[in-house]
């Protein structure tokens, strides 16, 4: 079947480290986009990326990097320099169109808390 | 920037009772407009979206959803929501050619009691 995969589901970070999310999709998308999930406040746009080599900040990009080397991969660096880490996060990928109208499709998430 | 309003944070409903979640945005220019829900422990996954054309359009297990230009709104409608309708519920907007990055409202949290 095709889909989304992200790894892992539970994550734990120590204080000053750098940890990194995985989401790889063989839906063979040429959009993928990280998105942050608070309670009471939604999806928030963290990075997102329209072709292989190139990514764009979204609204919240301090304290986190991404690299797109391949097509089916978009990993999320969480780096100490994010204060207030511990969230859902959620990868998404899409097609591209000429008209920005095609759905995103998620993955199951990683929650990822401080020790 | 958009930005997208849910004005209803929680909302609790009796099974068989009519449902209508509220969702505003703000933007000038032209959008696509979409309703994506979560279910308990579930990846989260599109209900319906609107990009041209009837401005009433439907989606999956029922629901359909209204644009209504003049008012900003996509308000999502049910006629008579089921147990197994609880769930969080996101509206989401882009803008048209802009690229396909969305911006969500802060979500619904539906309970439908049996």
């Amino acid at each position: 079947d095709g889909g989304i995969t992200q790894s892992p589901k539970y994550l734990f970070r120590k204080e000053g480290q750098n940890v990194t999310l995985s989401c790889e999709q063989n839906l063979n998308h040429d959009a993928m986009y990280w998105y942050r999930q608070d309670p009471g406040q939604g999806l928030r746009l963290i990075y997102y990326s329209q072709i292989v080599n190139d990514f764009q900040k979204g609204d919240i990009a301090e304290g986190y990097s991404v690299s797109r080397e391949k097509k089916e991969s978009f990993p999320l660096t969480v780096t100490s320099a994010q204060k207030n880490p511990t969230a859902f996060y959620l990868c998404a990928s899409s097609m591209q169109g000429q008209y920005s109208n095609q759905p995103q499709h998620f993955g199951d998430g990683t929650r990822l808390s401080i020790l | 920037a958009q930005s997208v309003s849910q004005h209803n944070h929680h909302v609790i409903l009796s099974e068989a009772a009519s449902l209508e979640l509220g969702c505003n945005y703000s933007y000038g220019g032209t959008v696509n407009l979409f309703w994506y829900v979560q279910y308990p422990g579930q990846h989260l996954q599109l209900l319906l979206k609107y990009f041209s054309g009837d401005p009433l359009v439907k989606g999956i297990k029922g629901f359909e959803a209204e644009f209504i230009k003049s008012k900003f709104s996509f308000n999502l409608r049910k006629p008579s929501v089921q147990w197994s309708d609880t769930a969080e519920y996101f509206c989401a907007v882009n803008i048209r050619g802009g690229g396909n990055k969305l911006t969500f409202g802060t979500g619904t949290q539906l309970k439908v009691e049996l």
